[in-house]
């Protein structure tokens, strides 16, 4: 059974750096068979696609966040991190790591979700 | 870029069929094949519900079909049932090579 677990600091002041590691359990990041991505949700609001990674190393960004957004993966870990520069309350959200197999272009398993909130 | 566009809000009644409808542009829908569908509960992640336009992933009832023309893609609900009620999210790929969200759409089970 597959499983992502995000995890990382619940709070983040403003114009910091929000670092966030997803564990992956049940499938290899480096099969080859497919992207990591990360998607986070404000309260009350819509979803947000904001990157991904590849197990070559390759990554995609959300066009609108990427001047500040980085995803990097430790396969011998089997964990892929996000971080986010110079954060605002506008930051503030759910942040989900999930698994967008190459043969569904869909993200087909998710994890829970971690709240990071970032003080006005 | 800019996200889909659903409507905030559909309702049936138990039995009933309801679609939702997801809006791009040429540069996601309308270049792609690549649509998915996520239904979400209050307070837990989204759960994918359809793919590649209409395909459903195992497990998937058959009740939820996709469909999409042109620029518009399509979640129908048929036999709606009370587990139903929930936000439900398309998404595409597009020429940036990106995702982009819809706005999310609410259904409501009489």
């Amino acid at each position: 059974q597959v499983q992502l677990q995000e995890s990382g600091p619940g709070l983040v002041k403003p114009s910091q750096t929000l670092s966030l590691t997803c564990t992956v359990s049940g499938d290899s990041i480096s099969s080859g068979r497919s992207y990591w991505t990360w998607i986070r949700q404000p309260a009350g609001k819509g979803l947000e696609w904001m990157g991904r990674i590849y197990t070559s190393g390759t990554t995609n960004y959300n066009p609108s966040l990427k001047s500040r957004v980085t995803i990097s993966a430790d396969t011998s870990k089997s964990q892929f991190s996000l971080k986010l520069s110079s954060v605002s309350a506008a930051d503030t959200a759910v942040y989900y790591c999930a698994r967008d197999p190459a043969a569904l272009d869909a993200f087909d398993i998710w994890g829970q979700g971690t709240v990071v909130t970032v003080p006005s | 870029q800019s996200a889909l566009t659903q409507p905030p809000s559909v309702s049936g009644s138990p039995g009933q069929s309801v679609t939702i409808s997801c809006t791009g542009t040429s540069s996601d829908i309308g270049n792609y094949n690549r649509v998915s569908w996520y239904r979400q509960p209050p307070g837990t992640a989204p759960k994918l519900m359809i793919y590649d336009v209409s395909n459903r992933p195992s497990g998937v009832p058959d009740r939820f079909s996709g469909s999409k023309s042109g620029n518009t893609a399509s979640l129908t609900i048929s036999g709606l049932q009370a587990e139903d009620e929930a936000d439900y999210y398309c998404s595409s790929y597009t020429t940036s090579s990106s995702y982009v969200f819809g706005t999310g759409t609410k259904v409501t089970v009489l």
